[in-house]
């Protein structure tokens, strides 16, 4: 069955340091992979995608996302932390056999202190 | 472009009474997907609309219903509520196409209706 793995339900970063937040996949197929970002008593708001090609994807805010498909990862990468990065991220991923429904991790907070 | 309305924003609600939430997707979208938010249970699924069709449903029961109009708005019916129906109900829109073989679309979020059932 797809699943989606977000392992760390909090990750915490000084500003102005790298952040990293994990996500794996399993699919049975080739996977169509998500980042999103929602903000307290918001929506979510899409922030990268990668679909094929080059496995380092670039998105909004700085963001960028590295796809691995031997670890089955796509983690978000930022190099350099903003207190406003501060916010919860959900990793999702789509393929064939889910009928193209999107199946969401269960997210992780960032927070970045000053 | 405007992005993607939820109507109302804030719902109280008491056991046993029925809500309709309504969204209205970015103009040219034709794909509505509504979900369910809670911090217990993450994300959760609850059904897709394409033009005026339901294709995709979540494992909700069937108190949970949805309908789709010509103009790509979409309402979210939930009867007999719950006080485990309590969540934000999100709204997504996409331009999904009609047998697209691809699934590379990203999804456009409402900010969200918020229920609370008492």
């Amino acid at each position: 069955a797809q699943s989606v793995a977000q392992p760390e339900d909090q990750v915490n970063v000084a500003e102005g340091n790298p952040l990293t937040v994990k996500c794996t996949y399993s699919v049975s197929g080739n996977p169509y992979l998500f980042w999103y970002v929602q903000y307290p008593n918001r929506g979510l708001q899409f922030l990268l995608k990668y679909i094929t090609g080059d496995n380092l994807v670039k998105g909004s805010y700085g963001f960028e996302a590295e796809f691995n498909k031997s670890q089955t990862s796509f983690h978000l990468k930022k190099p350099s932390a903003l207190v406003s990065d501060s916010a919860l991220y959900f990793c999702a991923v789509r393929d064939v056999d889910s009928n193209y429904q999107l199946i969401w991790g269960a997210g992780t907070k960032l927070i970045i202190k000053p | 472009k405007a992005g993607v309305t939820q109507t109302p924003r804030y719902l109280i609600k008491t056991r046993g009474q029925q809500v309709t939430l309504s969204c209205s997707p970015i103009s040219g979208h034709r794909s509505v997907s509504w979900y369910q938010q809670t911090p217990g249970q993450g994300l959760q699924f609850l059904f897709e609309y394409f033009s005026e069709t339901q294709r995709n449903k979540g494992n909700f029961p069937g108190r949970f219903s949805g309908r789709q109009f010509s103009n790509s708005r979409s309402e979210m019916n939930v009867s007999t509520l719950e006080l485990g129906d309590s969540a934000l109900y999100l709204c997504a829109s996409s331009p999904r196409q009609a047998h697209s073989g691809s699934g590379g679309y990203e999804q456009y979020f409402g900010p969200g209706t918020r229920l609370t059932v008492t």
